[in-house]
């Protein structure tokens, strides 16, 4: 069945310092979709991308979707504490897969 | 709160129990969802519907468990025979979904979490 893997499963950064994690799928994506979750809170939609090769920006966080939509990455610069939490993303079309999700710490 | 709400927040059950969880949904949204969320992993999909239709169950998931959205608003979750293996967090998440445009992002609710001892 479909898999999808994120990179790395864990990431300590100093505040200020910049963050990527990278999803893979195995099977080719209709969309895909970035949730975050806090420690103790449930995951909340941040965005989906639909195009081939698709990449877009809400203020420090950049998204892009790979050209052979298998893959996808999420980058934030200038890391603020408020950036703690797990990072997933979600392949599918009707139903969605959740990757393994990337856990950010910040240290300030 | 995203106003999707789950009932109970908590559940404490012996094996071999039977539970029920509930989960009402933003009310136009005609997609739910149920995903288990074990520490440190991502939510795993288990079952979803289109209105009151359960269009997909995941293979992984045992007879054990039962899922119903009467009327296509709330939706239960049945777990028969409970097992220390189901000790879980239980998220329903629900969305827009075709015909309507637009994103069909998932608002998650507050979860269940189980624990069977």
């Amino acid at each position: 069945g479909q898999q999808v893997m994120q990179i790395p499963q864990y990431q300590h950064v100093q505040e200020g310092e910049d963050f990527t994690t990278y999803c893979n799928s195995s099977t080719t994506l209709s969309n895909i979709q970035w949730y975050k979750q806090r420690p103790g809170g449930h995951p909340v939609f941040l965005i989906q991308l639909v195009k081939s090769g698709e990449v877009k920006k809400q203020k420090r966080l950049t998204f892009q979707f790979g050209e052979a939509k298998k893959n996808s990455s999420l980058h934030i610069t200038a890391t603020q504490t408020t950036d703690v939490g797990t990072y997933f993303c979600a392949g599918g079309t009707y139903k969605y897969i959740f990757g393994t999700g990337t856990r950010l710490k910040v240290l300030a | 709160d995203t106003g999707v709400s789950q009932n109970p927040r908590h559940k404490i059950t012996k094996r071999g129990q039977n539970v029920t969880f509930r989960c009402d949904p933003i009310s136009e949204h005609n997609r739910l969802y149920w995903y288990r969320q074990t520490l440190g992993q991502g939510p795993e999909f288990l079952t979803y519907f289109q209105n009151e239709a359960q269009l997909e169950k995941s293979r992984l998931l045992s007879d054990r468990f039962s899922a119903e959205r009467p009327k296509g608003s709330f939706s239960t979750l049945e777990i028969q025979r409970t097992e220390q293996g189901d000790s879980a967090m239980y998220l329903c998440a629900s969305s827009l979904g075709p015909p309507a445009g637009g994103l069909y992002e998932q608002y998650f609710g507050p979860g269940t979490r189980l624990t069977v001892t």
